[in-house]
């Protein structure tokens, strides 16, 4: 079985600050991990995703994650808040292996960027 | 481009009145999932179909069902809403079980 906590429902940056939102996982046999992002009354949008290679991973607008085994996470930066930014994120862990489907999401960090 | 699409974006039913919400993709992906998604949730997966193979989560209402007619359109069918079923209903694919899930704009129902 497989879960994800995201630390904080709810998180507040300056435009132009350091982005940085947390997930830690468990997972029973290696997982692969994801990052979506939600704007209001949108579906999920993939921002970028582990499975296995490069333990940073780069995304699509300026995000990044890196996988830390020891430390079963994978947190989202970006280095400079965007207005644009302002969303809900999600990290998601599945558990690799053939035939696995099952997509745990954590519970969504809603992101503010104050101007 | 290829995408993911569902109809409508907003549907309103009346409590007890049958509802279909349609999806359909252009990635000629194998696999397609229904996900509800209530308010301030996480997406929580209903069913999904891999090829014709209908896969129902355990913990799915029968109240909720799902046909796939080709590959490339998937209905999901309430056939008594409540208003507890009221929320964002989010399609996704992915080309096989363990690939990168790709998801629809949503479809949000209201319940009257």
């Amino acid at each position: 079985a497989q879960s994800v906590t995201q630390l904080g429902s709810h998180v507040s940056v300056s435009e132009g600050a350091l982005v940085l939102l947390r997930c830690n996982y468990s997972s029973s046999v290696p997982p692969y991990l994801f990052w979506y992002v939600q704007y209001p009354n949108q579906g999920l949008q993939l921002l970028l995703k582990y499975t296995s290679a490069a333990t940073l991973v780069k995304g699509i607008n300026g995000f990044e994650a890196e996988f830390k085994k020891s430390e079963t996470s994978f947190h989202l930066t970006k280095p400079s808040a965007h207005m644009s930014d302002a969303a809900e994120y999600f990290c998601a862990v599945t558990p690799s292996g053939a035939g696995s489907y099952q997509l745990t999401f954590g519970k969504g960090t809603k992101l503010s960027v104050i101007p | 481009d290829a995408m993911v699409i569902q109809n409508p974006r907003y549907q309103v039913t009346q409590f007890g009145k049958p509802v279909t919400l349609s999806c359909s993709q252009t990635l000629n992906h194998n696999v397609m999932y229904w996900y509800q998604q209530k308010s301030s949730q996480a997406p929580k997966l209903l069913f999904h179909y891999y090829d014709k193979d209908f896969n129902n989560e355990a913990d799915t209402p029968d109240n909720f069902q799902s046909r796939r007619p080709n590959t490339s359109f998937c209905f999901l069918d309430i056939r008594s809403p409540g208003l507890g079923d009221a929320a964002m209903y989010l399609c996704a694919t992915s080309r096989d079980r363990e690939e990168t899930q790709y998801f629809g704009p949503g479809t949000r129902l209201l319940v009257l």
